[in-house]
């Protein structure tokens, strides 16, 4: 079945504590995203990887870390996470930026 | 970052009624998604719109892309709860290459 995951479904942990999210995707796509929700404020653009060993900021970067080491995963990592971080994460995949996203099914995170 | 604005932010309306949401930006868009998310789960794709004046249906909903490119509406003939759910517009900007997502509107079909 053609998928994203993400794990944790849902974590809380206090701030400082370095944390890692991971997305994984078995349909070959090139574009992977990682967004944040927050109630208001819709979707918004964490990092974004176009292929393999090529990454770049979204519109809300900081605070936030990720790698494309294989075309198939794309971890989100919280070096020092703090309160201001507890949103709900997707991960999404798709062949291009013109093609659907397909998302995960959501990571809710709380930072204490 | 180019905007998208959407509007109205949130709607409530019973069961057999008819509405519009609005998707707009100042900027031309290149293309246009929309997408539905229901509670607990992620955005899932209803249609891409390319073209300006464009007109897709989907079984009960009507997206139009602006003659102009700068806009889009969804509108849902005899709303049932199952349309229930945040609707977001999506465009990629492709001078960064980034996917961005309007605020959404939040649709409350009440039966």
């Amino acid at each position: 079945e053609a998928q994203v995951t993400q794990n944790p479904r849902y974590l809380i942990t206090v701030t400082g504590k370095k944390l890692t999210v991971t997305c994984s995707q078995n349909m070959n796509h090139e574009y992977m995203s990682w967004y944040r929700q927050d109630p208001g404020l819709g979707l918004r653009q964490i990092y974004y990887s176009m292929n393999v060993e090529v990454t770049d900021k979204g519109d809300v970067p900081e605070g936030y870390k990720v790698s494309r080491k294989e075309k198939r995963n794309f971890p989100l990592i919280l070096e020092s996470p703090s309160p201001n971080q507890t949103s709900l994460y997707f991960c999404a995949s798709t062949p291009g930026p013109y093609n659907e996203q397909f998302f995960g099914p959501g990571t809710r995170l709380t930072v204490l | 970052t180019q905007l998208l604005e959407q509007s109205p932010q949130f709607l409530s309306i019973q069961e057999g009624e008819n509405l519009t949401v609005y998707c707009n930006s100042s900027s031309v868009f290149s293309s246009l998604q929309w997408y539905r998310q229901e509670p607990g789960e992620g955005p899932v794709l209803l249609v891409t719109v390319v073209t300006g004046g464009e007109v897709k249906k989907l079984k009960r909903l009507t997206f139009q892309f602006g003659d102009a490119r700068k806009d889009s509406s969804l509108h849902i003939t005899a709303a049932q709860p199952g349309d229930t759910g945040l609707y977001l517009c999506r465009h990629f900007h492709n001078a960064g290459n980034m996917l961005t997502f309007g605020g959404g509107t939040r649709l409350m079909v009440k039966p």
